[in-house]
């Protein structure tokens, strides 16, 4: 159980476009997910809190017009990267846990990586 | 500010011996501690978790101890294998009753034969 999905597991695209990455949570409902960033030889890094329903929290230094967020379903979370750039490449992470979780685990997708041209 | 940091950036043992993995957090809050290990081109993957009402915790040959008094965490696997070697993260819950994580900056194990 407590299976997260990731969709495309790759993704290379020109400068200028947007990529759209979904999370999905198999067979659980997630009313939160997290996106997370990792550069290579690099830890992760959170980028945002997204809650089922309402709109995301994104940490400090994290452009929420680049990074759109939308958790329209408790097993959809989707991370748009709009107007790409080769700075952007990187591997992105969603993970998400389970409402009435009483602990604080979250179960993490194979992740994305995006390469951007 | 929050840190979560690792004392080793790589670490190579022999195999069959023990490795032990350490990191160190900064926020006294932090309430939750997990281990994940990563390899090549994949997600995370948990490996153990303590919280902090709890000083170790043992699960299939891996042990995490938690240290409050000087913020330390640590990760001992037991008989390391080949199929051990990967990156490990220490992450913690950037304050208490969170659900956000804080990642540490990660140790390359590395296991030889």
């Amino acid at each position: 159980g407590a299976v997260v999905s990731q969709h495309p597991s790759w993704v290379i695209c020109k400068s200028g476009t947007s990529v759209k990455i979904e999370c999905r949570s198999l067979d659980f409902q997630a009313t939160t997910m997290f996106w997370y960033r990792q550069f290579p030889k690099q830890s992760l890094m959170l980028m945002a809190t997204s809650n089922e329903g309402s709109k995301a929290t994104y940490e400090q230094g994290v452009e929420k017009d680049k990074f759109l967020i939308n958790h329209a379903s408790l097993t959809l979370s989707t991370l748009t990267v709009t107007s790409a750039h080769p700075e952007d490449s990187s591997f992105y992470i969603c993970s998400a846990r389970a409402p009435g979780d009483s602990g604080s685990e979250q179960f993490f997708g194979p992740g994305t990586r995006l390469t951007v041209l | 500010g929050e840190n979560v940091g690792l004392h080793l950036p790589t670490l190579s043992v022999q195999e069959g011996d023990n490795s032990i993995i350490n990191c160190a957090y900064s926020n006294s809050a932090s309430d939750y501690f997990i281990w994940y290990k990563q390899e090549s081109g994949k997600g995370p993957q948990f490996i153990i978790d303590i919280r902090s009402n709890m000083d170790k915790r043992q699960g299939q040959r891996v042990t995490v101890l938690l240290n409050k008094t000087v913020k330390h965490l640590s990760l001992q696997i037991a008989a390391t294998q080949p199929g051990d070697s990967a990156v490990y993260f220490c992450a913690a819950t950037m304050n208490s009753g969170t659900y956000k994580y804080i990642f540490g900056t990660g140790t390359r194990l590395k296991v030889l034969a």
